[in-house]
C-alpha cells in the first residue's frame, strides 16, 4: 500500500536549521511530485514547495520561503528531505509531506496522500 | 497571497446537509478547475476528498460533494454522520507562480 512515512519531532533554536525526511514506498517513486506543505498550531495548511523525483530534481518552491528552504531527493532509497534554515519562533508547526501524481505533461494539481506529520519545535 | 477564505465553523444535525464555501480571486479559484477540499481529523493528516472542483477519490461517500461559481468554490456534505465531524479545507492552484494556495478552514460539527 501507498505510504509516506517522515522522520521524528525535532527541536531546535532560533537561527538553527532542520532537515526532514519523507521515505515513499508502495508505489512508483517517479511517477509523483512530492510537496512539503505545514501547518502551526491551531493554524491552516501552507505550501512549502515540492520536487519531481525524476529529471535532475527540478523543484519549486513558495516565494515566502526563497533562501531558507531546500528540497531534495534519493532515488536510491525513495526518500524526499526538506531543510529549513535560519529558523524562528513562527516556524514551530507539524511539517507534512504529500504527493502529487503527475504524467510527462501535466500533473494533477491535488495530494492524495500525506505523511504522517513531523513537528518541529523552534524555541531556545 | 493570501489565503482562500472560509467561514470558520459550520453545523448541522445528523442527516442534515451543510455547505461550506471556499472565496478565492480571478487568480486562483476563477481562474483554474484546480479545487481541491481535505478533511482533516484532530491530530491527523489532512484527507482528500474532492479534486478538480467536482471528482471524488476512490472511497469518499457520495455524500461529499463540490461545486465553483465564478471566484467561490463549495463543499456540500449531505446527509450529515458523526464522522463527519472535521475541519475541512479548500486548496487552488494558483499559477506557475503561486502553485497553491489554502483555505482558512472551517471546523465542521455535527450536533
Amino acid at each position: 500500500q501507498v505510504q509516506l512515512v517522515q522522520s521524528g519531532a525535532e527541536v531546535r533554536e532560533p537561527g538553527a536549521s532542520v532537515k526532514v525526511s519523507c521515505k515513499a514506498s508502495g508505489y512508483s517513486f517517479a511517477g509523483y511530485y512530492v510537496h512539503w506543505l505545514r501547518q502551526a498550531p491551531g493554524q491552516g495548511l501552507e505550501w512549502m514547495g515540492c520536487i519531481r523525483p525524476n529529471s535532475g530534481g527540478t523543484t519549486y518552491i513558495n516565494q515566502n520561503f526563497l533562501g531558507r528552504i531546500t528540497v531534495t531527493r534519493d532515488t536510491s532509497s525513495s526518500t524526499v528531505h526538506m531543510e529549513l534554515g535560519s529558523l524562528r519562533s513562527d516556524d514551530t508547526a507539524v511539517y507534512y509531506c504529500a504527493r502529487e501524481y503527475c504524467s510527462p505533461t501535466d500533473c494533477l494539481k491535488n495530494f492524495d496522500y500525506w505523511g504522517q506529520g513531523t513537528l518541529v519545535t523552534v524555541s531556545s | 497571497q493570501s489565503a482562500l477564505t472560509q467561514p470558520p465553523s459550520a453545523s448541522g444535525s445528523p442527516g442534515q446537509s451543510v455547505t461550506i464555501s471556499c472565496a478565492g480571486s480571478s487568480s486562483d479559484v476563477g481562474a483554474y478547475n484546480y479545487v481541491s477540499w481535505y478533511q482533516q481529523h484532530p491530530d491527523k493528516a489532512p484527507k482528500l476528498m474532492i479534486y478538480e472542483v467536482t471528482k471524488r477519490p476512490s472511497g469518499v461517500p457520495d455524500r461529499f460533494s463540490g461545486s465553483k461559481s465564478g471566484n467561490t468554490a463549495s463543499l456540500t456534505v449531505s446527509g450529515l454522520q458523526p464522522e463527519d465531524e472535521a475541519d475541512y479545507y479548500c486548496s487552488s492552484y494558483g499559477g506557475r507562480n503561486i502553485h497553491y494556495v489554502f483555505g482558512t478552514g472551517t471546523k465542521v460539527t455535527v450536533l
